[in-house]
């Protein structure tokens, strides 16, 4: 139990379809956050939230659509995907204050999603 | 830009030391994080230095060099338990981390 959990953990879809993936953290941080992992590749930042606002949108295309309810849950939204857009989607959690607190993240298992 | 480096892939011994090594390159520092990542699984906060100097944690160290843009991530009496990929991140003055792409470790008996 990490305290942040994602669904689903496998996902295949078409590039026609349309899923969710959905993250809830049991923590009381008040940041949470999308990245995708790509093999070899480094940690891509997609979508930041703080106390529910959206702070941060690394040029993600918009058939990424993220969604932040409340502070404990995140959702991203998936539209029409490209095939280059298989990887793994983490999800993470902090208190998202400065330096420390922020930089010390608290991971889901991720959702793995193959586009065919 | 910003970057950060790190090896690919290490081989180390059961019971020997490893060092596995960080470069980075930021627009300006707030700090140098490592994270733990077994196959399969979420990662996991290891370690983060601001200040220069080494940090000890258990079987784990990790080392800060702020004038060399360097960190290092010591691991002692290492066990199979250890085989995973190491990340480093460093974030910068926008308080974002700038990730690595991962160290693969792999601990033979």
């Amino acid at each position: 139990e990490t305290g942040v959990t994602q669904t689903p953990r496998h996902l295949v879809m078409g590039m026609t379809n349309k899923k969710s993936l959905k993250c809830e953290q049991h923590l009381g941080h008040n940041a949470m956050y999308w990245y995708k992992q790509s093999a070899k590749k480094p940690l891509e930042l997609m979508f930041v939230y703080n106390f529910k606002e959206q702070t941060e949108n690394n040029s993600v295309p918009s058939r990424f659509s993220p969604e932040c309810p409340n502070s404990s849950h995140l959702f991203l939204h998936l539209h029409t995907l490209q095939p280059e857009d298989s990887a793994l989607y983490l999800c993470a959690s902090s208190h998202g204050g400065l330096a420390g607190e922020a930089g010390e993240l608290f991971f889901g298992e991720g959702s793995r999603l193959t586009v065919l | 830009g910003q970057n950060i480096d790190q090896p690919t892939e290490m081989t180390a011994t059961e019971g020997a030391i490893v060092q596995i090594n960080c470069t980075y390159q930021t627009s300006g520092f707030n700090g140098l994080f490592w994270y733990q990542q077994h196959a399969g699984e979420a990662p996991t906060f290891l370690s983060y230095n601001v200040l220069d100097g080494l940090e000890e944690k258990g079987r784990f160290s990790s080392f800060l060099s702020r004038s060399k843009g360097y960190s290092y991530l010591l691991l002692k009496e290492l066990q199979m338990k250890d085989s995973a990929s190491y990340l480093c991140a460093a974030m910068d003055s926008n308080y974002q981390l700038i990730w690595g792409a991962g160290t693969k470790l792999i601990i033979k008996p």
